[in-house]
């Protein structure tokens, strides 16, 4: 399995809604990734998880949340969004650096949001 | 302070032909990953090629296969016998070896390709 897997794939919320997106990995990596991205724009590193520890926080507004449950889960929470949230967000996740040495990243499809 | 450069926003390449899409990058870190990545427009980004900062050899993966020039700083992708859909967005993307891992991005090049 190779897989990860995003909920919802589409997404509709107001400013004032709290809402949250999910993702699982069953590949046992060690290291999860949210990624924002805007129309005709590369993917841009929000989080990174470490062995359900947050490691690196690419200096994101505190209306997004993320949450490592477990090694499988990985949530981002959204609460108080503006219409410039808009855009698809893409979990990820790798072997930690004692693993094997082709360290890809696996992405899900993404979810798309639209904040109105 | 890492960076991935692709400086070709879209190509064309006829069926069956070969395509070459340029990255560059910059990074002081001795050890590194370079990775190609396509993207169509379901969103979902696929894992192609990858090589590493002290690979001998030129990484290859069926159609695929990666010029890596270490002293240039530049990774090509390099597809042949393109098919029509390999027509996506490719991104060019860079991991550094030490600590926690980050994946950063180049601007992508969108490949056309045309029967």
């Amino acid at each position: 399995d190779t897989e990860v897997t995003q909920t919802p794939k589409h997404l509709v919320m107001g400013m004032t809604n709290k809402k949250s997106l999910k993702c699982e990995q069953h590949m046992g990596h060690r290291a999860m990734y949210w990624y924002k991205q805007k129309a005709k724009k590369p993917p841009e590193l929000m989080f990174v998880y470490s062995y359900e520890k947050l490691s690196i926080n690419e200096s994101v507004p505190s209306r997004f949340s993320p949450e490592c449950p477990n090694s499988s889960l990985l949530n981002l929470h959204l609460h108080a969004l503006q219409p410039e949230d808009s855009a698809l967000y893409l979990c990820a996740s790798s072997q930690d650096k004692g693993g094997s040495r082709n360290t890809e990243a696996f992405f899900g499809q993404g979810t798309r949001l639209t904040v109105v | 302070a890492q960076k991935i450069t692709q400086t070709q926003p879209g190509m064309f390449v006829q069926e069956k032909e070969a395509v070459t899409l340029d990255c560059t990058y910059d990074t002081s870190d001795p050890s590194y990953g370079l990775f190609w990545y396509k993207q169509p427009s379901s969103g979902e980004m696929i894992f192609l090629i990858y090589q590493g900062s002290y690979d001998q050899q030129n990484a290859t993966e069926g159609r695929y296969s990666l010029n890596f020039q270490k002293a240039r700083k530049s990774a090509n992708l390099v597809i042949s016998a393109s098919q029509l859909g390999d027509s996506a967005m490719y991104f060019c993307a860079m991991r550094e070896g030490r600590g926690t891992y980050k994946y950063i991005f180049g601007t992508g090049t969108r490949l056309k390709v045309l029967a």
